[in-house]
């Protein structure tokens, strides 16, 4: 099955600096990289997502990579906010056509604190 | 659209007790699955569906039980409730052609 790492799993920085999230996984078949936030006592909200046909996405201040020859992807957060502190993690699934349970694997978690 | 919800939102067991936690979506999506957070460990899958009278395990099934009788439904039952059984549990749906998946708010279970 597949195997989803996630680095770090603390980050703290300083309001207006860049934060990088880190995460590889195993399985080729995997085609489609969700990354969600939580906020203390919600459930996980989807803030971008990146498929297999695509290098790099961008959301305002939020940016994803995706390397499919080393089977790793990144999560950028640019000009950080105390607001954007929580729990981020990242997924991997495979969808559509390309088979798998299509249920996806997540991280263990990235903490971010940004502090004011 | 609600999404996903789940019912309760907090729930206190004596070690023994079973009970049911409710979830339900309306976005029609063949996939659902019950995940447990728990401090460090990241979002442990328990059981999944992926469609109406098709349940699968996922990575930590022990002391569970789901069933999958309609498309919007997808209870999660334990059986005879464990102090190890403390955690948040997240309802999540998903769509196989997308890949898009939504979670639930969460139920906060303690068990003494």
């Amino acid at each position: 099955g597949e195997n989803v790492e996630q680095h770090p799993s603390t980050l703290s920085v300083q309001e207006g600096d860049s934060a990088v999230i880190k995460c590889t996984y195993s399985d080729s078949a995997s085609n489609y990289f969700p990354w969600y936030k939580q906020e203390l006592g919600k459930g996980p909200q989807l803030i971008i997502d990146i498929r297999s046909n695509v290098g790099e996405k961008k959301d305002q201040r939020i940016a994803v990579t995706l390397n499919k020859t080393a089977k790793h992807f990144s999560l950028h957060i640019t000009e950080t906010q105390p607001e954007d502190s929580a729990v981020y993690f990242c997924a991997a699934s495979p969808s559509g056509a390309s088979g798998g349970s299509y249920i996806p694997t997540f991280g263990r978690g990235t903490s971010l604190i940004v502090h004011p | 659209n609600a999404g996903v919800t789940q019912t309760p939102k907090f729930q206190v067991l004596k070690t023994g007790q079973s009970m049911t936690l409710q979830c339900a979506q309306d976005m029609n999506h063949e996939y659902m699955s019950w995940y447990r957070q728990d401090p460090g460990m990241g979002l442990r899958l328990i059981h999944y569906s992926v469609g109406a009278g098709i349940t699968d395990q996922g990575e930590v099934p022990n002391g569970y039980n789901v069933s999958r009788s309609t498309t919007e439904d997808f209870p999660l039952r334990l059986l005879s409730a464990a102090p190890s059984q403390t955690s948040v549990y997240f309802c999540a749906s998903s769509s196989p052609g997308t890949g898009l998946t939504f979670f639930g708010p969460g139920t906060r279970l303690t068990v003494l």
